[in-house]
């Protein structure tokens, strides 16, 4: 089954550096997302990449999905402590199936 | 706040004990979805409903589990003589789709439930 993997599992960082999470997957997909999840709250989309795209912005967020590597990448600029929470990639194959998540990416921004 | 809602947004029961989640999606979302999450996971997927048919089921989502959307608006998710192993959150999600390309899904702040 297809199953997105983040890496790092954690990543610390002091603010105003860049922070860069990893995801890998197994299968042909639709597209990939991004979430972020603070503490014990629920899910915010971040952003959507499809499969014929290869990289994508949207604020201070960079994501490039490379599908021969069945790979993606969320990049974070002048990280701010607002920043800190869980990141999440899932994805959609190519059926409409439900999505997979990974495990996530815990981010902490220091100040 | 995406807009969907949750209910409630805690829960503590013993075990062996049945509960009902809510969950109210956007208005005019067809598709609704719920997801279990524990500690330190990502959520996994339990079951979608597209309008009010039941699309899809994971293996997770044993024979004590049971959703519905009947009106194909708001969702009900019920778990039968709850075990510990159920403490989780549990969270829905909802999206309007008319083609798989762009499915983004907008979640609720979802449900926490202890079994005690």
């Amino acid at each position: 089954s297809q199953q997105g993997e983040e890496d790092p599992q954690a990543l610390s960082i002091q603010e105003g550096e860049n922070a860069t999470m990893n995801c890998s997957y197994k299968t042909s997909i639709n597209n990939l997302q991004w979430y972020r999840q603070n503490s014990g709250r629920g899910l915010v989309h971040l952003i959507l990449i499809r499969s014929n795209e290869r990289e994508k912005h949207s604020g201070r967020l960079r994501v490039t999905l490379d599908t021969s590597k069945k790979s993606s990448s969320l990049l974070i600029t002048a990280s701010r402590a607002a920043d800190t929470a869980s990141y999440f990639c899932a994805t959609e194959g190519n059926y409409g199936q439900n999505f997979v998540f990974g495990p996530g990416t815990r981010l902490s921004v220091l100040p | 706040d995406t807009g969907v809602s949750q209910d409630p947004r805690h829960k503590i029961t013993k075990r062996g004990q049945n509960v009902t989640f809510r969950c109210d999606p956007i208005s005019e979302h067809n598709r609704l979805y719920w997801y279990r999450q524990t500690l330190g996971q990502g959520p996994e997927f339990l079951t979608y409903f597209q309008n009010e048919a039941q699309l899809e089921k994971s293996r997770l989502l044993s024979d004590r589990f049971s959703a519905e959307r009947p009106k194909g608006s708001f969702s009900t998710l019920e778990i039968q003589r709850t075990e510990q192993g159920d403490s989780a959150m549990y969270l829905c999600a909802s999206s309007l789709i008319w083609t798989s390309v762009d499915n983004e899904q907008f979640f609720g702040p979802g449900t926490r439930l202890t079994v005690l």
